[in-house]
């Protein structure tokens, strides 16, 4: 059973960049039926989908938030990063890391991570 | 984009049906066929139920279907029990590459 799990500071200062590392363990990231995903829920607003990546590196990201967001992925540590720049109060949030089936599937998410919680407060 | 629209609410009596809406644009849930549906309860992950409007991943009840007409899906759960109750989200493919999902509908079994 594919397991994913995030990492990283739970608190983050208002214009400094959020990092978030998801591991996925039993299986592989380099899977070819796979992309990579962030998803962030905020009690206002539900989820919100942040981007995709490939293993190869190929992204996607929400054009809302397309200019703050880079992402990453190491192959040899199974592991993809999200980094979000410019942070402010809109972006605390419960962030979650989710396996992204096929675009011929439509691109639904079927593994989840637990979830990591992202105050921004100084 | 914009989020799909749907409901704040929605409620049925144990043992009854109950209808989910999700309200997009021709550029996503018009133009593909590829809507799915997450069940999230209280603290916890959300869990795919449908995928490409009306597929079932294994190991979710036959209960729980899907469908799509125009502009709109919609998550339909027969035989509603107690443990149905829980937060439900659309989410549909809106093109060149992009995401969207809906605001989330607060299912109450009464």
């Amino acid at each position: 059973q594919l397991q994913l799990r995030e990492s990283g500071p739970g608190l983050v200062k208002p214009s400094e960049t959020l990092s978030l590392t998801c591991t996925v363990s039993s299986g592989s990231i380099s899977s070819s039926n796979s992309d990579w995903g962030w998803i962030r829920q905020t009690p206002g607003k539900g989820l919100e989908w942040i981007g995709s990546i490939y293993y190869s590196g190929s992204t996607n990201y929400n054009p809302s938030l397309k200019s703050r967001v880079t992402m990453s992925v190491d192959t040899s540590k199974n592991q993809f990063s999200l980094n979000l720049t410019s942070v402010t109060a809109a972006d605390t949030a419960l962030y979650y890391c989710a396996r992204q089936g096929p675009l011929s599937s439509g691109c639904y998410f079927d593994y989840w991570g637990q979830g990591a919680p992202v105050t921004v407060s100084s | 984009q914009s989020a799909l629209t749907q409901p704040p609410s929605a409620s049925g009596s144990l043992g009854h049906s109950v209808t989910i809406s999700c309200t997009g644009t021709s550029s996503d849930i018009g133009s593909y066929n590829y809507v799915s549906w997450y069940q999230q309860h209280p603290g916890k992950a959300p869990k795919l139920m449908i995928y490409e409007v009306n597929k079932r991943p294994s190991g979710v009840p036959n209960r729980f279907s899907g469908s799509k007409s125009g502009n709109t899906a919609s998550l339909t759960v027969c035989g509603l029990q107690a443990e149905d109750e829980a937060d439900y989200y659309c989410k549909s493919y809106a093109g060149s590459n992009n995401l969207v999902f809906g605001g989330g509908t607060k299912l109450t079994v009464l």
